[in-house]
């Protein structure tokens, strides 16, 4: 089946600074959408993106469906933004669902 | 103009009893998907429904879970006699029609004594 990876696993950052978040896939795709979990555990919609690129206030995301890959960028990070960020897709063809990948767990240092 | 409802937000069972699991979607959507969130794991896909259909069910365990979505009322997921390895978090999603894009819910957290 599809494999969905993300790096880095875990990323500590401090106030302010900036950060990449990455998800490879290794099959066609027709859905992407990137989540953040936070502390609470509630799923947030951040982007659907199957392809090209979206901002959103201090989040951006670009996804090179061509070459698989996805990235999410996080600018002048804030405590809020701690928690797990998760990419999900969808393979081409198939019935609506989506596959996780692991992860990446973000702490933001005040 | 509110979104996927879940109930209730906490579950607790013993070991043996049913739990019954409710998720209202957006309005207007047709398509319906639970996903489970095991400790410390990611989510991982359990089924797809549309109204009064099953159109996935590859990750549903074989036995004891069960999923509708009625044409009247909320989607049901059950799980009949629970044990301690069915301790989860469980997401609703929906979606809809023609459109890829699901939205989640904020989830059942279910534990099992």
């Amino acid at each position: 089946g599809i494999q969905v990876e993300q790096s880095p696993p875990d990323l500590i950052l401090q106030e302010g600074a900036n950060s990449t978040l990455r998800c490879n896939f290794s099959d066609s795709v027709n859905n992407l959408q990137w989540f953040h979990q936070n502390p609470w555990g509630q799923l947030i919609n951040l982007f659907y993106i199957p392809s090209g690129t979206k901002q959103n206030g201090r989040l951006s995301a670009t996804t090179v469906a061509t070459e698989r890959y996805s990235l999410l960028y996080i600018s002048s990070s804030q405590t809020t933004d701690s928690g797990v960020y998760f990419c999900a897709v969808e393979i081409s063809g198939n019935t609506g669902k989506l596959i996780f990948g692991q992860g990446t767990t973000l702490q933001v240092k005040p | 103009n509110a979104g996927v409802m879940q109930n209730p937000r906490h579950l607790v069972r013993r070991r043996g009893q049913e739990a019954r699991l409710r998720c209202s979607p957006v309005k207007g959507h047709s398509h319906v998907y639970w996903y489970r969130q095991l400790p410390e794991e990611g989510l991982k896909f359990m089924v797809y429904l549309q109204k009064e259909n099953i159109i996935d069910e590859s990750g549903m365990p074989k036995e004891r879970f069960s999923a509708e979505f009625p044409k009247e009322g909320p989607s049901i997921l059950r799980i009949q006699q629970v044990v301690r390895g069915d301790s989860a978090a469980y997401f609703c999603a929906s979606s809809p029609q023609g459109e890829d894009t699901q939205y989640f819910g904020p989830g059942t957290r279910l534990t099992v004594l």
